[in-house]
């Protein structure tokens, strides 16, 4: 049960965009349209951002976007704002006998 | 308002038992998966176990099988993880989440669980 692999860390400059990938395998991130992205601040609870792939939940901003091609999924943070310094972990169903599997997190720095 | 209310956490010496219990509110528990995730200290997020909306049906992480049991009661809109064995890796964050398939989709806060002698 490998984890997804994301970026360590990402940065940019407010007001810029940032995307921070997730590459999986076709037995979870290619064969499912099932990624989602949660954002966790430092000592709080993750909270979801994205869900199948491209889908953001009432409230979220859409400066938040996502996207996948084959085998990797993308969030792209468009007019960065201090407020999105924070990690970002991707997340996919991986099958029946992996159900659900998380990337590594990236940490992503608003300079 | 939804509301996950995880509890339970403490500190456990290795090979000891420990059960935790997540309180449900403000949505139709017995229509949501239900996960366990964890996230041991400066570390990432891992997922650990998750049970059909009617309970027929767990998952486990390899890391957990065995060891570690996920049961629920719609009546009571409650969770469970009973974790037996446990190991100082074990140490972590436990964060129960409601959601479906595709993903979870809200988050409890959380409760530690600490492993040590």
């Amino acid at each position: 049960q490998s984890a997804l692999t994301q970026p360590p860390s990402a940065s940019g400059s407010p007001g810029q965009s940032v995307t921070i990938s997730c590459t999986g395998s076709s037995s979870d991130v290619g064969g499912y349209n099932f990624v989602s992205w949660h954002q966790q601040h430092p000592g709080k609870a993750p909270k979801l951002i994205i869900y199948e792939v491209t889908k953001r939940p009432s409230g979220v901003p859409d400066r938040f976007s996502g996207s996948k091609s084959g085998s990797t999924a993308s969030l792209t943070v468009s007019g960065l704002q201090a407020e999105d310094e924070a990690d970002y972990y991707c997340s996919s169903y991986g099958g029946s006998n992996n159900f659900r599997i998380f990337g590594g997190g990236t940490k992503l720095t608003v300079l | 308002e939804e509301q996950l209310l995880e509890s339970g956490g403490h500190v456990v010496q290795p090979g000891g038992s420990l059960r935790l219990s997540c309180a449900a509110s403000g949505f139709t528990f017995s229509t949501y998966v239900m996960t366990w995730v964890r996230q041991a200290p400066g570390k990432g997020l891992e997922w650990v176990s998750t049970i059909s909306t009617n309970g027929g049906t767990t998952y486990y992480a390899d890391s957990v099988k065995g060891r570690f049991t996920i049961s629920r009661d719609n009546s009571k809109s409650t969770l469970w993880l009973q974790m037996n064995s446990l190991r100082a890796e074990d140490t972590a964050v436990y964060f129960c989440a409601k959601g479906r398939i595709r993903g979870e989709d809200f988050w409890g806060q959380g409760t530690l669980v600490t492993v040590s002698s």
